[in-house]
């Protein structure tokens, strides 16, 4: 299958800075790229689908100043996690889409943030 | 709202039996239902996926059924390794925006 790398896979912090995790789609085009957060043993939660060339479409509850997303090409997408707190710790995983109406996703390997 | 209802929570299975995980969905737009396997630490990585149009899908030792008109599909895993100790996850998006709504996974161990 396609390949999604994300980078860094792991990320230590000290609470008020800011951090950012990329996704790479390798091998193909990406034209949207969705970020989720899942903490441990839970399932996956959507923050925002990132559509190339546009503004992110955040979920409900997800404060869009909190988490930044910018979809600067079709192979790459970025989240920032601004001014960090622990609260902020988990893991955060990037899919990005192959192809526009049947696509299928992709996953990154996933960003463990720590927050002190 | 669980739109995507997973079960069991967790699952043991002996080398070379059948692993069985079963979703229920309630909206009837979803039109994509893949299933996901995921190890500690790592990202999900697509099994296997089926679309309403078949009843079953068949890739190796992996089997999507699907039961449109009850609204379940399930997959199963044939002569289970313990290299298929994983979490799995089932999800169901609408139309092609590939908007995942996720099952809340199920942690398979195969005992040797």
């Amino acid at each position: 299958g396609a390949v999604v790398s994300q980078h860094p896979s792991r990320v230590i912090c000290k609470s008020g800075t800011s951090v950012k995790i990329e996704c790479r789609s390798l091998d193909f085009q990406a034209t949207t790229m969705f970020w989720y957060r899942q903490f441990p043993k839970q399932s996956l939660m959507l923050m925002a689908t990132s559509n190339e060339g546009s503004k992110a479409t955040y979920e409900q509850g997800v404060e869009k100043d909190k988490f930044l997303i910018n979809h600067a090409s079709l192979t790459l997408s970025t989240l920032t996690v601004t001014s960090a707190h622990p609260e902020d710790s988990s893991f955060y995983i990037c899919s990005a889409r192959q192809g526009v109406n049947t696509g299928e996703l992709f996953f990154g390997e996933g960003s463990r943030l720590t927050v002190l | 709202q669980q739109q995507v209802k997973q079960s069991p929570q967790s699952l043991i299975v002996q080398k070379g039996g059948i692993s069985i995980i079963n979703c229920a969905y309630e909206n009837t737009a979803f039109d994509y239902f893949p299933w996901y396997q995921q190890f500690p630490g790592k990202g999900p990585a697509l099994l296997i996926a089926i679309r309403p149009d078949v009843s079953e899908k068949k890739e190796g030792r992996f089997t999507i059924s699907f039961n449109k008109s009850a609204k379940q599909f399930s997959l199963h895993i044939m002569d289970s390794q313990p290299g298929d100790s994983a979490t799995y996850f089932c999800a169901a998006s609408p139309g092609n925006n590939r908007k995942l709504i996720w099952g809340l996974g199920t942690s398979l161990a195969v005992n040797p």
